[in-house]
């Protein structure tokens, strides 16, 4: 079963315009953390932002923002004022403290439009 | 400079040729992993490390194998490549818990 379901193969968004970049995520560990990778074309990954599970508000870095919905088991990136620079994929990923392994969703490709 | 290097960065090598991908990392850090991207599949866990002497396997371990006798270093080799495994490699390390520090990949052709 797939761990981490990112069902947004791509997206497009107006620059200036809020994006939500959709993630769900499967896991019996009551311990684990989210995270949130961008990967422009020139291939690096960058960290973005991260969410444990027994944090009890959503994480926020910078025009980054992650919908954490516990029992709904989803784990959604907010970009606000989107800018050209973010036109980038995005990867949700999750570790189960358990096992320490971190899985990585297959992706959204974000392009923003002037 | 510290951080967290692969090398080759781009590797062109033929069927059943076996290929071995580096991967060092300056922080100390427990944990090492290695992934492949390709197109549809986003990142796909090969194999990862807890500390030294310590693997296990990850999702898509077939065809490869690793060793991590330091630390600071954990290669994976293809023992004899398929065209299968073209593909972009990414090493990463990380502390307990915490979020994954990637290499700059590695391009893997095999023809």
């Amino acid at each position: 079963a797939q761990k981490i379901t990112q069902t947004q193969p791509g997206m497009f968004v107006q620059e200036k315009e809020a994006v939500t970049l959709d993630c769900t995520y499967d896991t019996s560990d009551p311990s684990y953390g989210l995270f949130w990778y961008k990967q422009p074309s020139s291939g690096e990954m960058i960290f973005l932002i991260y969410q444990g599970s027994y944090d009890q508000q959503n994480a926020t870095e910078g025009r980054y923002s992650l919908n954490f919905q516990k029992a709904r088991k989803s784990a959604n990136l907010v970009i606000s004022a989107s800018q050209l620079g973010d036109s980038a994929m995005y990867f949700c990923a999750m570790r189960e403290w358990g096992y320490q392994k971190v899985t990585f969703g297959t992706g959204t490709k974000l392009q923003v439009i002037p | 400079d510290a951080g967290i290097t692969q090398s080759p960065r781009y590797k062109i090598t033929e069927t059943g040729r076996q290929v071995t991908l580096m991967c060092h990392q300056t922080w100390s850090h427990s944990y090492m992993f290695w992934y492949r991207q390709d197109l549809g599949h986003g990142l796909r866990l090969i194999y990862y490390s807890a500390a030294a002497d310590i693997t296990d396997k990850g999702e898509v371990p077939d065809g490869y194998v690793v060793s991590r006798s330091k630390t600071e270093n954990f290669p994976l080799t293809l023992e004899s490549a398929t065209r299968s495994q073209t593909s972009v490699y990414f090493c990463a390390s990380s502390e307990t818990d915490e979020k994954l520090f990637f290499g700059s990949g590695t391009q893997l052709s095999v023809l």
